[in-house]
């Protein structure tokens, strides 16, 4: 079963609009941590934020946004005033924190972003 | 640079063939783990080491093993390949076993096999 959800396949924007990339997650673990990667065309893997299950705050930089909400099991990602540069797949992850698993990171199928000038 | 190595960037091969891809942690982390991206399945878990043990297996292939040597580095071994084999492979590595300071990524080794 997928554990992270990422319903929106392909956004595609106007520069300067705002949007937000959904991920929703399932886990049966109280302790968890949930990740975003941006992965540009270039390939890389590019590490954006990373939240525990315990810390619901809200978190804000720069024109990047997240919003954890453990009643929905969801962790939104916005971006104010996209820009070009904000072209990628980016990927929603849930480490969960049991030995079995061994804290690897569940990936998401990936949310692709094209902004247009 | 990430501080984790990945060598090489690039692989073409045949089926039928095996092939080698080596990581090189980040220094001071002792934790490394190897996933694979195609076009199929995504990003997927493939094999968890820590300090020279195996911890975890996510969606390994029985063609597929690895192991992590006295320095720490790591190789992912892959034999028999298939077509389907032709993926990204990621390594990333992390302090310790629960990845709870996050994890670094290598830049990833393309595999094609023609």
């Amino acid at each position: 079963a997928q554990k992270v959800t990422q319903a929106q396949t392909e956004i595609s924007v106007v520069e300067k609009e705002d949007v937000t990339l959904d991920c929703v997650y399932e886990t049966r673990d109280t302790t968890y941590y949930l990740f975003w990667y941006k992965q540009p065309p270039s390939g890389e893997l590019v590490f954006l934020i990373r939240r525990n299950s315990f810390d619901e705050q809200n978190e804000i930089s720069g024109r990047y946004s997240w919003n954890f909400q453990k009643s929905t099991s969801s962790f939104n990602f916005t971006i104010t005033a996209s820009q070009v540069v904000d072209s990628a797949v980016y990927f929603c992850a849930l480490s969960e924190a049991n030995v079995n698993s061994g804290y690897a990171l569940n990936f998401g199928k990936g949310t692709s972003l094209l902004v247009t000038p | 640079d990430s501080g984790v190595t990945q060598t090489p960037k690039h692989l073409i091969t045949a089926t039928g063939q095996r092939v080698t891809l080596r990581c090189s942690p980040r220094s001071g982390d002792l934790s490394v783990y190897w996933y694979q991206q195609s076009l199929d399945q995504g990003l997927q878990f493939l094999i968890q080491y820590y300090n020279g043990e195996e911890r975890a297996k996510g969606n390994i292939l029985e063609r597929f093993s690895a192991q992590q040597f006295p320095d720490l580095h790591s190789e992912l071994n892959l034999s028999s390949l298939e077509l389907g084999d032709s993926a990204l492979y990621f390594c990333a590595s992390s302090v310790e076993v629960g990845g709870l300071y996050g994890y670094t990524f290598g830049s990833g080794t393309r595999l094609t096999v023609v």
